[in-house]
């Protein structure tokens, strides 16, 4: 089945560590999102990607970093300088081009601080 | 400024009901797509439907409809004959034309609804 995984599902986070969550689509789409969401609250853009190699900010990016190496694969780094980290991530993609295509999610990741 | 403005924060529906969630947004673009998320408590995003800014029907899949005003702005969703699993967060999005190239979507705050038995 078509689908984007993400990986793990629970992560926990050391003081001053970075890690690193997992983002895999199968579904051949260019584009790429990171999205954070706190508690009761909305979606939040971290980093999208549209192409392969090319990535832009998105509204929350400090903190964060990404690579899109690969069409298939988003990986997002919660780096120490994000003091803040704990949350639910969500990564998506799409097809781009007209207004019609819906981004695709995949099942979350929740960051905790130990 | 585009935006999208869901002004109902928590939703209660008997089952078997229909409800309404409102929804309304504001762009300058003709062109655009509109659509409606489903957040479970376990956390994932389910794309439930979409509205196009040019098609001149509501969208209707299954259950769910949208109810387009365009000239009002608005993008209700209904759900007709509620079920207890419709219980969750709902987002209405919209994508701008002049975003069609990044894929990027517009999220509202959200509306929690809740299914009483």
């Amino acid at each position: 089945d078509g689908g984007i995984t993400q990986s793990p599902k629970y992560l926990f986070r050391k003081e001053g560590q970075n890690v690193t969550l997992s983002c895999e689509q199968n579904l051949n789409h260019d584009a790429m999102y990171w999205y954070r969401q706190d508690p009761g609250q909305g979606l939040r853009l971290i980093y999208y990607s549209q192409i392969v190699n090319d990535f832009q900010k998105g509204d929350i990016a400090e903190g964060y970093s990404v690579s899109r190496e690969k069409k298939e694969s988003f990986p997002l780094t919660v780096t120490s300088a994000q003091k803040n980290p704990t949350a639910f991530y969500l990564c998506a993609s799409s097809n781009t081009g007209t207004t019609n295509q819906p981004q695709h999610f995949g099942d979350g990741t929740r960051l905790s601080i130990l | 400024a585009q935006k999208i403005t869901q002004t109902q924060p928590g939703m209660f529906v008997q089952e078997k009901e229909a409800v309404t969630l409102d929804c309304t947004y504001d762009t300058s673009d003709q062109s655009y797509g509109l659509f409606w998320y489903k957040q479970p408590s376990s956390g994932e995003m389910i794309f439930l439907i979409y509205q196009g800014s040019y098609d001149e029907q509501n969208a209707t899949e299954g259950r769910y409809s949208l109810n387009f005003q365009k000239a009002r702005k608005s993008a209700n969703l209904v759900i007709s004959a509620s079920q207890l699993g419709d219980s969750a967060m709902y987002f209405c999005a919209m994508r701008p034309h002049g975003s069609s190239n990044t894929g990027k979507l517009i999220f509202g705050q959200g509306t929690t609804l809740q299914v009483k038995p």
